[in-house]
């Protein structure tokens, strides 16, 4: 069974902290990974992307990606309550198919 | 507007009736998924379809069933449904030779059994 695993949640962290989500995966066959966020009702959307071993910033978010570990994680900075939603991590499997396989996801709460 | 949309947004219906569920895409995309989200939050592979393959998963019911009349859309067909259908269905849609990039996800369909 290749799996996407999150850490447990909820998590909550004030406003201007740092959250950190992290997620591990049992395909080592796996290139790339993904950070989707999940407002209430609403559908994920993708907001970040890395495939290389690293780090891999784009305004308040840093993703990190360690291959050998089988380890990603999403850094936000300066927490808003605009962030408090549900964050999927995700990998692409290997072989033909493509498929984005999700972990369960971490429910995030930015507090005022 | 370019997106993935589907049909209906909300759905009510009583066990053992057939439905289906309309997705449509316009951005071009070679490959289209339907996903199920339980009420846990959690997003789980149904089927992954483009013009070459289908890929079904094998925990998915055979009442489930896609239909793509055409590379823009898949249908998902639902047949004797039961109280445990009830979730959310989304549909997505990527470039295949692309897949690394991501989907494009529908707003999904709240299908709820009684």
């Amino acid at each position: 069974q290749k799996e996407v695993e999150q850490n447990s949640g909820p998590l909550s962290v004030p406003e201007g902290a740092i959250a950190s989500l992290n997620c591990t995966y049992s395909d080592r066959g796996s290139q790339s990974f993904f950070w989707y966020r999940q407002y209430s009702g609403k559908s994920p959307e993708l907001i970040m992307s890395i495939y290389s071993n690293g780090d891999k910033e784009d305004g308040r978010f840093t993703a990190q990606l360690n291959k050998a570990s089988q380890y990603v994680s999403l850094l936000i900075r300066d927490s808003q309550p605009s962030d408090s939603a549900t964050y999927l991590c995700a990998g692409i499997s290997s072989g033909s198919a493509r498929q984005l396989t999700f972990g369960s996801g971490t429910q995030l709460t930015v507090l005022p | 507007d370019t997106a993935v949309s589907q049909t209906p947004k909300y759905l009510v219906t009583q066990m053992g009736n057939d439905k289906s569920i309309k997705c449509e895409q316009n951005l071009g995309h070679d490959t289209m998924y339907w996903y199920k989200q339980d009420s846990k939050k959690f997003l789980k592979i149904m089927f992954s379809y483009n013009n070459k393959e289908l890929i079904i998963n094998e925990t998915v019911p055979n009442r489930f069933s896609p239909k793509s009349p055409d590379k823009a859309h898949l249908n998902l067909h639902i047949n004797s449904l039961e109280l445990g259908d009830s979730a959310v269905y989304f549909c997505a849609s990527s470039p295949y030779e692309q897949g690394g990039y991501g989907y494009t996800f529908g707003s999904g369909t709240r299908l709820t059994v009684v």
